[in-house]
């Protein structure tokens, strides 16, 4: 079954820096690509998502790229804010189908 | 997006008894799914429900523990059987499929604390 590693644990950055976190997959077949925001005692919100048809994506400050050949994927938030401080998530499947999260990235951003 | 809402929000309850979860989507869904959060962990998927026939399960997960329902396209039920303090956690539904995309949206989770 599917795999995805997501690196790294935790993500400390100077506000106005950019901030990136790295997933891997394991299944070729997986061609749907969601990235999760989750703060404290929250539900997990979509903030952005890539299909494999795709090799970039951006939503004003956040971006996420997409290598198939290497089975890797990328958020990318520039400019940060202390509002972007949570827990970020990715997650792979195929379509409308079962989602497998990676570990998640608690990500601190100071002030 | 679809509005999803879950009953109870949290609950308290005792060693060996059972909990029933409700999940209400605001639109027809195609996919439901149950998935379980542990406190600063990620989430893992309990199973997928489906309409009208019996829930698919991950493994570890099995059918006498967590009976799932989903009578219709816009409501699920899962049911936390025989609690032991090793089953406190969020419990989270979800849905996917809104007019055809793949999106999946959470709903806001189920904290339980089993004494």
């Amino acid at each position: 079954g599917e795999n995805v590693e997501q690196h790294p644990s935790t993500l400390s950055v100077q506000e106005g820096d950019s901030a990136v976190i790295k997933c891997t997959y394991s299944d070729s077949a997986s061609n749907y690509f969601p990235w999760y925001k989750q703060e404290l005692g929250k539900r997990p919100q979509l903030i952005i998502d890539i299909r494999s048809n795709v090799g970039e994506k951006k939503d004003q400050r956040i971006a996420v790229t997409l290598n198939k050949t290497a089975k890797h994927f990328s958020l990318h938030i520039t400019e940060t804010q202390p509002e972007d401080s949570a827990v970020y998530f990715c997650a792979a499947s195929q379509g409308a189908q079962k989602l497998v999260f990676g570990q998640g990235t608690r990500l601190t951003i100071n002030p | 997006s679809a509005v999803i809402s879950q009953k109870p929000s949290r609950d308290i309850c005792q060693r060996g008894t059972s909990l029933t979860i409700q999940c209400q989507v605001d639109s027809q869904v195609t996919m439901m799914f149950w998935y379980r959060q542990q406190p600063g962990q990620s989430l893992t998927l309990i199973a997928t429900a489906n309409q009208g026939s019996e829930a698919t399960y991950e493994s570890g997960f099995v059918i006498d523990k967590f009976p799932i329902s989903r009578p219709n396209l816009t409501f699920s039920t899962l049911t936390v059987s025989n609690m032991s303090p090793e089953d406190s956690s969020i419990y989270l539904c979800s849905a996917a499929g809104l007019d055809g995309y793949n999106e999946q949206f959470f709903g806001p989770g189920t904290r339980l604390t089993v004494l």
